[in-house]
């Protein structure tokens, strides 16, 4: 079935550093892909998302890139804030319902 | 604009005992969702739902029950808790089953 992997954390950076969290994916079809973010104490809130082949999902200076080559959707930041540790889960929409990797915290120090 | 919000937020139960999780959007979307989420899993889905009265099993359906009456509401069932069932628990909704899914803050489930 329809499974999603990403590298395992924690990852822990210094502030401002650069950051790539790891996401391939095993689906059926061309699904639509999705990195949800989660602070701590709370739910989980999109955080970016492509649709096919060669979008590029974009937010808060978070870039993921659909690569159905290799079957990958990774997550890139170009200078992380202590504000952007949390809990990073990818996802594949698999029918309705989504399909969650594991989850890679991120801890920034300052 | 209280969006979906799910009811207690942290609860402590016995094994055996029934308890129910509560889930209430406000934006009249079709479809509802329940997840659990534990360390080394990530979400799993339970059970999710396209409108009122209709519901369907996801990947870890047993040892739950739900229903939904109103579409705003959408209660997850233990019916004889576990503790295996110890988890936090989210529940989501979206306009459409294609669209963006928007979580609930999670309820935290110990069962002793």
């Amino acid at each position: 079935g329809d499974s999603v992997t990403q590298m395992e954390g924690p990852v822990t950076l210094s502030e401002e550093a650069f950051l790539t969290i790891n996401c391939t994916y095993t689906a059926t079809g061309y699904p639509s892909l999705f990195w949800y973010v989660q602070y701590p104490g709370e739910g989980l809130q999109l955080l970016l998302k492509a649709t096919k082949a060669d979008d590029k999902g974009s937010n808060k200076g978070f870039e993921a890139t659909y690569r159905k080559e290799t079957t990958s959707f990774h997550l890139e930041k170009g200078s992380v804030q202590v504000s952007d540790s949390a809990v990073y889960f990818c996802a594949l929409r698999g029918g309705t319902a989504l399909i969650f990797g594991k989850g890679t915290t991120l801890s920034v120090s300052s | 604009d209280a969006g979906i919000t799910q009811s207690p937020r942290y609860k402590i139960t016995e094994t055996g005992r029934q308890v129910t999780l509560m889930c209430h959007q406000t934006w009249s979307h079709s479809y509802m969702f329940w997840y659990r989420q534990d360390l080394g899993h990530g979400l799993r889905l339970i059970y999710y739902s396209a409108a009122a009265d209709i519901t369907d099993k996801g990947e870890v359906p047993d040892g739950y029950v739900v229903s939904r009456s109103k579409t705003e509401n959408f209660p997850l069932t233990l019916e004889s808790a576990t503790r295996s069932q110890t988890s936090v628990y989210f529940c989501a909704s979206s306009r459409q089953g294609t669209e963006e899914q928007y979580f609930g803050p999670g309820t935290r489930l110990t069962v002793t």
